[in-house]
């Protein structure tokens, strides 16, 4: 049974980098593909992107530009770095796993419980 | 972007009842389709993927339909625990789009 915990700060100041981390445990973390997802009242639930620690990334064109995604794998943890950051990226973070690594099978089947970031001044 | 669009935004219900969620998408995405159970303050919880294969664990009072551009979810007879927000996604193509939700109120 999967478990994953985000972290990170809950407040970020504009034009400053938001850095959370996702903590897996309790499975394969090199067998699945790893996603962060986020939910604002304005814009709903939005994927922003997914990789596997071997390298292979896919982000959100909408947020390409500003995003970056990372492995340790000897903590079994994952990160994403969000540069530039507006009030329009205040937001609950979820980081989830992809439902099967080599198959068409990109939905979620486990989640975090969410980290609620905040960018304000 | 493919646009997921969800109706009605809010429904109202009781127990029993049965209650049905549509989800549009506004071009073909096939059967790459999932539907989600959110209840507030959680994060969203998997039912169906691939349009109508059931989630392990999940009732089978639920069930998915659709293909195409027009799909549904059903709850046969609404029960308690069933009060909650449910979002649509597709994964046909990147980027994945959710829909807006629709939430199941007594």
């Amino acid at each position: 049974q999967v478990q994953l915990q985000e972290s990170g700060p809950g407040l970020v100041r504009p034009s400053e980098t938001l850095s959370l981390t996702c903590t897996v445990s309790g499975d394969s973390f090199r067998n699945y593909l790893w996603s962060w997802i986020r939910q604002s009242p304005g814009k709903g639930l939005e994927w922003i992107g997914y990789f596997h620690f071997g390298g292979n990334t896919n982000y959100n064109p909408s947020l390409s530009s500003r995003v970056t995604m990372s492995a340790a794998t000897s903590t079994r943890q994952f990160s994403l770095r969000l540069t530039s950051v507006t009030a329009a990226d205040t937001a609950v973070y979820y980081c989830a796993r992809v439902a099967h690594l080599g198959a068409w099978s990109y939905y979620f089947d486990s989640w975090g419980q969410g980290v609620h970031v905040t960018v304000s001044s | 972007d493919i646009q997921m669009t969800q109706s009605p935004s809010t429904l109202s219900a009781s127990v029993g009842d049965r209650v049905t969620i549509t989800c549009r998408a506004s071009q073909s995405i096939s059967s790459w389709l999932a539907w989600y159970q959110q209840k507030p303050g959680k994060a969203p919880n998997l039912l169906i993927y691939e349009a109508s294969n059931l989630e392990s664990g999940v009732p089978s009072r639920f069930s998915g339909s659709g293909s195409g551009t027009e799909f549904t979810l059903t709850i046969s007879s609404l029960q308690p625990d069933d009060f909650a927000t449910y979002y649509c996604q597709h994964y046909n193509s990147y980027p994945f789009t959710f829909g807006g939700g629709t939430k199941v109120e007594i």
